[in-house]
């Protein structure tokens, strides 16, 4: 089945950097890349994602890049706050269309 | 619109007891789905339905059973608690299938002892 890993486990940036999270997938034909923010005790909830056909998708401070060739994908966040503080998780819809593998997430920090 | 509604929000089962956790939406969503999430591992997918009277297995669907008679509702089931299914439980939906965004409800922790 699909296999979805993550890195880094966490990452700790102060305000105002970069950061950068990136994840690998096992199914070529996979085509579907969402990226879900979680704070703490809440429910997940998407912030942006992306489709086989287009390479990089951007949203205010967010972007996601994909690589299908190399099968992998990254999230970027750029002039960071401490409200983007969370776990972050990838995830990848395998070929059959409706199961969902999720990375193992990243927790990150932005330091004021 | 309430969105996607989960009941209980705790649950402390001991081994062997069964129980079935609910959930609801009110979004006229086709696809629903299951996960658990613990710590360090993410989301897993335990089992997903595309619509009123079709359920499929996801990744971790030993010990669980669903059903979706409407489209509103689709129940979990635990057939009989182990101290392995101790994590926290959330449901999803999404309009027509698992390529589209997923509302998550807001999860139900589970303790088995």
């Amino acid at each position: 089945g699909e296999n979805v890993e993550q890195h880094p486990s966490t990452l700790s940036v102060q305000e105002g950097d970069s950061a950068v999270i990136k994840c690998t997938y096992s199914d070529s034909a996979s085509n579907y890349f969402p990226w879900y923010k979680q704070e703490l005790g809440k429910r997940p909830q998407l912030i942006i994602d992306i489709r086989s056909n287009v390479g990089e998708k951007k949203d205010q401070r967010i972007a996601v890049t994909l690589n299908k060739t190399a099968k992998h994908f990254s999230l970027h966040i750029t002039e960071t706050q401490p409200e983007d503080s969370a776990v972050y998780f990838c995830a990848a819809l395998w070929a059959n269309n409706n199961d969902m593998r999720f990375g193992a997430g990243t927790r990150l920090t932005v330091k004021p | 619109n309430a969105g996607v509604t989960q009941t209980p929000k705790f649950q402390v089962l001991k081994t062997g007891q069964s129980m079935t956790l609910q959930c609801a939406q009110d979004m006229n969503h086709e696809y629903m789905s299951w996960y658990r999430q613990d710590p360090g591992m993410g989301l897993r997918l335990i089992h997903y339905s595309v619509g009123a009277g079709i359920t499929d297995q996801g990744e971790v669907p030993n010990g669980y059973n669903v059903s979706r008679s409407t489209t509103e509702d689709f129940p979990l089931r635990l057939l009989s608690a182990a101290p392995s299914q101790t994590s926290v439980y959330f449901c999803a939906s999404s309009p027509s299938s698992g390529s589209n965004e997923q509302f998550f409800g807001p999860g139900t922790r589970l303790t088995v002892l």
